[in-house]
């Protein structure tokens, strides 16, 4: 059983569209994240979520919204996409104190046009 | 404001021979650090973490890795590599605390393991 899933894995739109990633995980964790990689691998926060609540909001434009319909969901919708949200998205999970060691997705390759 | 160096974006090494992926961080509160690899098109993998206590930290494949507080590094080793080491290796220092803690990832080191 996978711990964490993503979906779509690959993911191809034109500039203006509005697409949206979802996760899954069902390692019975209390927190979700949201990661950005760019195409030098650099790996950073945009989100995060405990117990559907969001804790974390880094600098990340408007048109990202994370939505946590319950614990082992959170989905990020990007409205007006533009060529600098190509990126891999890697969605992440941890439990109670343990907010470092994370379990990631296979992460969401993203692809403006 | 805390943030990690990867010295290193590729290290290209032969089967069996020993390597060292080096990273440096910049914390001015407690120090928790970390190794996540990540194999080709999956997702990061912790691999090993010093929270206290002994220095050198062990991962169960043979990596080790020594957090020296006065060179403020925390660099990752292992012996004798395989093929199968190939990877994105990411040293990350935790911030934060409780349910606001969060990772500050380095650049990254392509380690390439050729027979």
């Amino acid at each position: 059983d996978t711990a964490v899933s993503q979906t779509p894995k690959y993911l191809v739109t034109q500039m203006g569209n509005d697409k949206s990633i979802k996760c899954e995980q069902n390692l019975g964790h209390d927190t979700m994240y949201w990661y950005k990689q760019d195409s030098k691998k650099f790996l950073k926060i945009m989100f995060s979520y405990n117990n559907k609540e969001l804790i974390i909001n880094e600098t990340v434009p408007n048109r990202f919204s994370p939505k946590s319909p319950d614990k082992a969901h959170l989905n990020l919708h990007i409205n007006s996409l533009e060529l600098g949200d190509s990126a891999v998205y890697f969605c992440a999970s941890s439990q109670g104190r343990a907010v470092y060691e994370q379990y990631f997705g296979p992460g969401t390759r993203l692809t403006v046009t | 404001a805390q943030s990690v160096t990867q010295l290193d974006s590729q290290v290209p090494v032969f089967e069996e021979a020993p390597v060292e992926l080096r990273c440096n961080y910049s914390s001015s509160v407690s120090v928790y650090l970390f190794w996540y690899v990540q194999y080709p098109n999956q997702g990061l993998q912790l691999l090993l973490k010093y929270l206290s206590g002994s220095t050198l930290v062990e991962s169960i494949n043979g990596f080790e890795a020594e957090f020296n507080k006065s060179q403020t590094s925390f660099h990752l080793r292992k012996p004798s590599v395989h093929i199968s080491d190939t990877a994105e290796y990411f040293c990350a220092v935790g911030y934060g605390s409780g349910n606001t803690g969060k990772l500050i990832f380095g650049q990254g080191t392509t380690l390439q393991v050729k027979p």
